[in-house]
């Protein structure tokens, strides 16, 4: 069955830090894609990357890094030299060719302290 | 700014009241979610809709039903309200029915008192 699992619920950094937020997914379809939406303290969510199974090129869009490993199952997210604005509920998901419906992980909370 | 425009911002009614939350989509996307969050829990899928047609049901009450309307715009309608339905309920578009990125709206957050 289709799963995400975000395994920490909460991460806590001292500002500078790097940071991974991992993400597993399962699925059986061939083809599939992959994201991240960041959920800030003011509630807005906002998407930040999708990825195509297809595609297993890393991909970095300035501080944030993506990681995707077919054979993890993993699609790990990393902050570089973190920022008390990255402070943010992050989540991944996971959409199927074969079915309509996102599946969500139940987010890490991520917390930068200054 | 994603595009998605949601009314009300905020509401705030009592228990067995009705309410109709509005999603307006981003320009030119077909499908329209709907989603619940309760404080500090995540993502409650409740439905999809696709150019106007039922795609997708997740975790919707009976008491909850939606459309989406010609031009696109959805409605999601929560009836006989209870305290429990209290949360932030979230539209989102993208621009086909599966595969493609979601653009969140700001969200409306309901207390039912």
């Amino acid at each position: 069955a289709q799963k995400v699992t975000q395994a920490q619920t909460e991460i806590s950094v001292v500002e500078k830090e790097d940071v991974t937020l991992d993400c597993v997914y399962e699925t059986r379809d061939t083809t599939y894609y992959l994201f991240w939406y960041k959920q800030p303290p003011s509630g807005e969510l906002v998407f930040l990357i999708r990825r195509n199974s297809f595609d297993e090129q890393n991909e970095i869009s300035g501080r944030y890094s993506w990681n995707f490993q077919k054979s993890t199952s993993s699609f790990n997210f990393t902050i570089t030299a973190s920022q008390v604005v990255d402070s943010a509920v992050y989540f991944c998901a996971l959409s199927e060719n074969s079915n309509y419906q996102l599946i969500w992980g139940a987010g890490t909370k991520l917390i930068i302290k200054p | 700014d994603s595009g998605v425009t949601q009314t009300p911002k905020h509401l705030i009614t009592a228990t067995g009241q009705r309410v109709t939350l509005r999603c307006s989509p981003r320009s030119g996307d077909l499908s329209v979610y709907w989603y619940q969050q309760s404080l500090d829990q995540g993502l409650q899928f409740l439905i999809q809709y696709y150019n106007g047609e039922e795609r997708a049901k997740g975790n919707i009450l009976e008491r909850f039903s939606a459309q989406q309307f010609p031009d696109l715009h959805s409605e999601l309608n929560l009836s006989s309200l209870e305290l429990g339905d209290s949360a932030l309920y979230f539209c989102a578009s993208s621009v086909m029915d599966r595969g493609y990125e979601q653009y969140f709206g700001p969200g409306t957050r309901l207390t039912v008192t």
